[in-house]
Order: structure tokens, then C-alpha cells, then sequence
């Protein structure tokens, strides 16, 4: 069963510090990995999308991994704003279907 | 939100009550999707779209209807045969239907509460 997992459900930390969030994923034939950024209320934004070829890119001050041999991936939050906060999703897309498979999210909370 | 318009923001209906949320993208979008989202649960799909005049079932179809009679507009309709309708509903369009590498975009969303 295609499935992504994310960790932690939740994460508190303060202004200007790092944070680094998990994503686990069991998807065949797997064909690329995104993370979305979803403030309250709203519609989620793409952040970054990889393939099976690239292991890291970039967005500002965000910076996802992907590690295809072990299924996992991370986003990584350098310096984090108050407007960091927000749910990040994890979005993994199969090779053989237009649907996608979606994480529970990471609730990141950035208090000044 | 890119340019996906969802219509209304908050919604409230009667239970045995049909209901119809808006979906617009100036994209030129071939694909569209809906969306639900539950909290602590990731966002299921209910109809989708890879063209105009037809559309396939997501993996929550039961209790609602779609129809795709623009390239512009996705439609959805809760209807009373739907349990549980009470949830955040997100449409999303993408440049081509099929898998591909294609960001989907979503638009900002509608709540509905039944009451």
C-alpha cells in the first residue's frame, strides 16, 4: 500500500532557529517527492519537487533532501520566521498514476 | 493560490441539503481535482479531471458529483448522501492530466459546515 509517513506531528521552536522535518515514504514506482507549505486556512504552496536523480534542492531558506534508497526526506528550515509557521506536507507522486500521496503534515509553530 | 479562485471561502448548509462549491483557474489548466481535508488525516481525493467532458472518480467519490463542461470550471456537488460533509475543500489544477513532474496548484480553499 502506498503510503507517506511525516515527523514529527508537531514542532515548537523559536524565532531564528533551525528545524529539520521527516518524511517516509513506501510508493511504487516512485516518480518524484514534494514538500507543500500550507498556512491556516488557505490552499497548500508547492516548496520543492525532486526526482528520483536529485538528492537535494533548494528554495530560499529551505532545503529538502531525498534519500531514494532508504524512502526518506527531509526539509530542512534555516533561520526560521514567524511566517514559517504553518503545516508542511509531504506529496509523493507514483510513476503509474496522475494521483498523489499525501502526508498528514508537520504543524510547525515559530513563536518570537 | 496562483490563479485557482474557490468560491464560497466559508460555507454553511442543513443536513438533506445539496450543495455546490465553485472552482475557477485562468491557467489553461487541462487537469483539475478536488480535494478533501480532515484534520489530522492528508488530503484525500474525491473526483478528478484530465479533460473537458470527463472526469473519474478519487477514492472518496461516494456523496458528491462533479461536472466538467469548461476547461475553466470544476464544479463540485456535495449531495445529502454524503455522511460526513463537514471539512475543508481544496481544488487544484495542473498544466496536463497523467503522471508527469507537473506542479498541481491548488486554489484557497472552502469550509463547509453542516449544521
Amino acid at each position: 500500500k502506498n503510503q507517506v509517513e511525516q515527523s514529527p506531528q508537531s514542532l515548537i521552536i523559536l524565532e531564528g532557529k533551525n528545524c529539520t522535518l521527516q518524511c517516509n515514504y513506501t510508493v511504487s514506482p516512485f516518480s518524484n517527492l514534494r514538500w507543500y507549505k500550507q498556512d491556516t486556512g488557505r490552499g497548500p504552496v508547492s516548496l520543492t519537487i525532486m526526482t528520483f536523480s536529485e538528492n537535494t534542492k533548494s528554495n530560499g531558506r529551505y532545503t529538502a533532501t531525498l534519500d531514494a534508497d532508504t524512502k526518506q526526506s527531509s526539509l530542512h528550515i534555516t533561520a526560521s520566521q514567524l511566517s514559517d509557521s504553518a503545516s508542511y506536507i509531504c506529496v509523493v507522486s507514483a510513476g503509474n498514476t496522475d494521483k498523489l500521496i499525501f502526508g498528514t503534515g508537520t504543524r510547525l509553530q515559530v513563536f518570537p | 493560490d496562483g490563479g485557482i479562485t474557490q468560491s464560497p471561502k466559508y460555507l454553511f448548509r442543513k443536513e438533506g441539503q445539496n450543495v455546490t462549491l465553485s472552482c475557477e483557474q485562468n491557467l489553461n489548466h487541462d487537469a483539475m481535482y478536488w480535494y478533501r481535508q480532515d484534520p489530522g488525516q492528508g488530503l484525500r481525493l474525491i473526483y478528478y479531471s484530465q479533460i473537458v467532458n470527463d472526469f473519474q472518480k478519487g477514492d472518496i467519490a461516494e456523496g458528491y458529483s462533479v461536472s466538467r463542461e469548461k476547461k475553466e470550471s470544476f464544479p463540485l456537488t456535495v449531495t445529502s448522501a454524503q455522511k460526513n460533509p463537514t471539512a475543508f475543500y481544496l481544488c487544484a489544477s495542473k498544466l496536463a492530466g497523467g503522471p508527469s513532474t507537473d506542479t498541481q496548484y491548488f486554489g484557497p480553499g472552502t469550509r463547509l459546515t453542516v449544521l
